[in-house]
């Protein structure tokens, strides 16, 4: 099993540019949720899919953010345009189910807006 | 709108001890509740998830402990070593389907 793949690792970007996060969740998965990290705001949901359809967006900042799931096996995340407080540590998660299973986190893309 | 408070926010102890750290939620309507470890540049690792009809679950030298109707939690570490250092944060799903996170507990073991 190789985990909820996230890319990339690392992004450094100029305020105004487009970026585009990418996450491929755990085969058989039929739930996947992007999320983002800070040091203020902690963790929190940003959009959850089931079956590739979005179920809840309200978590989603601003009109510059986007997400997409064409297929079971990939998902992206937009910002644009990024600006610097953007910047942060954005994770996918996904899990078999929902109620009663664990989520599966990827290692996050750490995310820096200049 | 649930909130989750996770006290203390930093521990470092010697090697050894046995630790409890806390979680508590504001609305006692959840149907689950998930600790997790997060280890410095890495993702979320699911340790314990315990059902809202559930009082304790258990792994290796962890247990976790749920009193829904006092909207807290304890995840309990026995003979902590300083591979247990990272920083522990708890989750409640509530009626909207979303995880609700704590800020977390970051924990330092000493040898």
């Amino acid at each position: 099993d190789a985990g909820v793949i996230q890319s990339p690792r690392h992004e450094v970007t100029e305020m105004g540019q487009e970026v585009t996060l990418r996450c491929k969740p755990i085969s058989g998965h039929d739930y996947l949720f992007w999320y983002r990290q800070t040091m203020m705001r902690g963790l929190e949901l940003l959009i959850y899919f089931n079956n590739n359809v979005p179920i809840d967006d309200s978590g989603m900042p601003e009109d510059r953010f986007s997400a997409k799931m064409p297929n079971a096996s990939f998902s992206t995340l937009k910002i644009q345009p990024s600006e610097p407080r953007d910047s942060a540590v954005y994770f996918c998660a996904s899990n078999q189910g929902y109620s009663n299973q664990p989520q599966h986190f990827g290692d996050g893309t750490r995310l820096s807006i200049l | 709108k649930q909130e989750v408070t996770q006290i203390p926010a930093a521990l470092s102890v010697p090697e050894g001890e046995n630790l409890v750290l806390n979680c508590s939620f504001t609305d006692s309507a959840i149907y689950n509740l998930q600790w997790f470890r997060q280890d410095p540049g890495k993702g979320l690792t699911s340790l314990l998830l315990i059902q809202s009809s559930q009082r304790e679950q258990t792994s290796g030298r962890l247990n976790a402990s749920l009193d829904k109707s006092s909207g807290r939690s304890t995840l309990y570490i026995a003979a902590s070593q300083p591979g247990d250092s990272a920083t522990y944060l708890c989750a409640v799903r509530g009626n909207t389907d979303k995880l609700i996170f704590g800020t977390g507990t970051r924990l330092q073991v000493f040898p």
